[in-house]
């Protein structure tokens, strides 16, 4: 079946530092959406990049999508305590017309003050 | 803001029972979708469910998992006969009128666990 893999697993930063997050596939895909999910919570959309190479911003969010559409990353840029959580990528499985979401298995993210 | 919502938050059942996982989506979505999360893993993909069917299930959705829609707002999970395996947190999700390429929102999750 399809595979989105992430990593990396587990990241703990200095509140300011900045991280990253890198989630790849074998298979070309439609499009990718990113999720975080706070400690106890449930999972909650970022955003869509559904375009070769294309890029987006949320405040000190950036989101890339490769040129060849297998892989994807999440950078947030001076991170803050209340970016603790963890990241999940997730692509629509393949031959569904449906946003049947394949997850990657997420990277936790520890900001210690 | 609308949102999808889930009862109970929390059940413990004897391993052998059988549990409803109930789910309202938000009212204008006709997507509707089960995960699950074991503790610390990621989120898997259950099954999917469109204009009164199922659209797509996974490996996970075996004969012992069932999915209703009882009326014009509920979404439900049935689990038959629960197995120690099953104690995870199961999330509902819905999305909106297009199927493609939207969002996914999720519910705030029914922990269940299987003693």
């Amino acid at each position: 079946g399809q595979q989105v893999m992430q990593i990396p697993q587990y990241q703990h930063v200095q509140e300011g530092e900045d991280f990253t997050t890198y989630c790849n596939s074998s298979t070309t895909l439609s499009n990718i959406q990113w999720y975080k999910q706070r400690p106890g919570g449930h999972p909650v959309f970022l955003i869509q990049l559904v375009k070769s190479g294309e890029v987006k911003k949320q405040k000190r969010l950036t989101f890339q999508f490769g040129e060849a559409k297998k892989n994807s990353s999440l950078h947030i840029t001076a991170t803050q305590t209340t970016d603790v959580g963890t990241y999940f990528c997730a692509a629509p499985r393949p031959g569904t017309g449906y946003s049947t979401l394949t997850f990657g298995k997420g990277t936790m993210l520890l900001v210690s003050p | 803001e609308p949102e999808v919502t889930q009862t109970p938050s929390h059940q413990v059942t004897q391993m052998g029972q059988e549990v409803i996982l109930r789910c309202v989506p938000i009212s204008n979505h006709l997507y509707f979708y089960w995960y699950r999360q074991i503790l610390g893993q990621k989120v898997e993909f259950l099954v999917s469910f469109y204009n009164n069917e199922i659209s797509e299930k996974s490996e996970i959705f075996d004969d012992q998992f069932s999915v209703e829609r009882p009326d014009g707002s509920n979404f439900t999970l049935k689990i038959r006969s629960t197995k120690l395996e099953d104690s995870a947190m199961y999330f509902c999700a819905s999305t909106g009128t297009a199927p493609k390429n939207t969002e996914a929102f999720f519910g705030q999750g029914t922990r269940l666990t299987v003693v």
